[in-house]
């Protein structure tokens, strides 16, 4: 069964780093196909893909936010960590660990999301 | 980046009615996934590779399309499925979605 658990720091202030952690279980990232990948939602708005770290440990990342983050993995493939430099209030969203279909781009598994509030 | 957007924004549908939702890509895209999400959940994959029915999902949803229009069709609403839904493409980077269709029941 695969599962996807999301864990950050709830609340923190401008221009601060956020770290965001992706633990998973019931594959590996190590398995060739696996992507994981990170989206972001604010409240009452549309999807927004953030990055993307896949079994051979390569990177992709969204042009537009690509100077900010910074996405890796750990080395017993079971951990997908993403970093956002000099955060904004813009930043405040639900940040979500998907892993893509095996053979397909479509996120077939979804963690729960952990919400982040950047605030003074 | 490719633009979706999502048509309609809004729509209410009966019991047993069909609902089409649009995207339309602002370049060409290979492929389009759908996705459904309830309010305060996480999304979940409908349809993959334009047409392809994801593990669980009901019969009754289906998808179509090709280059820069693609479309989810509910051949017969049900009460469970209002709820907000998103196609994505991925055949450029950036991975995009759609900005959404709100499907309430009437």
């Amino acid at each position: 069964q695969v599962t996807l658990k999301e864990s950050g720091p709830g609340m923190l202030q401008p221009s601060k780093t956020l770290s965001l952690t992706c633990s998973f279980s019931g594959f590996s990232l190590s398995t060739s196909g696996m992507v994981v990948s990170w989206i972001r939602q604010p409240s009452g708005k549309s999807l927004e893909w953030l990055a993307a770290i896949d079994w051979d440990g390569d990177k992709y990342y969204n042009p537009s936010l690509k100077s900010r983050l910074t996405v890796s993995k750990d080395t017993s493939n079971t951990q997908v960590f993403l970093k956002i430099t000099s955060v904004d209030i813009a930043d405040t969203a639900t940040y979500y660990c998907a892993r893509r279909l095996r053979g397909a781009d479509g996120f077939a598994y979804w963690g729960q999301g952990t919400l982040v509030t950047v605030s003074s | 980046e490719i633009v979706l957007t999502q048509s309609p924004t809004t729509t209410a549908a009966s019991p047993g009615e069909k609902v089409t939702i649009t995207c339309l890509a602002s370049s060409s895209v290979s492929n389009m996934y759908w996705y459904q999400q309830k309010s305060g959940a996480s999304p979940k994959l409908l349809i993959y590779s334009t047409s392809s029915l994801a593990s669980g999902v009901p019969d009754r949803f289906s998808g179509s399309g090709s280059g820069t229009s693609y479309s989810l069709t509910i051949n017969t609403m049900e009460a469970e499925d209002a709820a907000t839904y998103y196609c994505q493409q991925w055949s450029s980077n950036p991975l995009t979605f759609g900005s959404g269709t709100k499907l309430e029941i009437k």
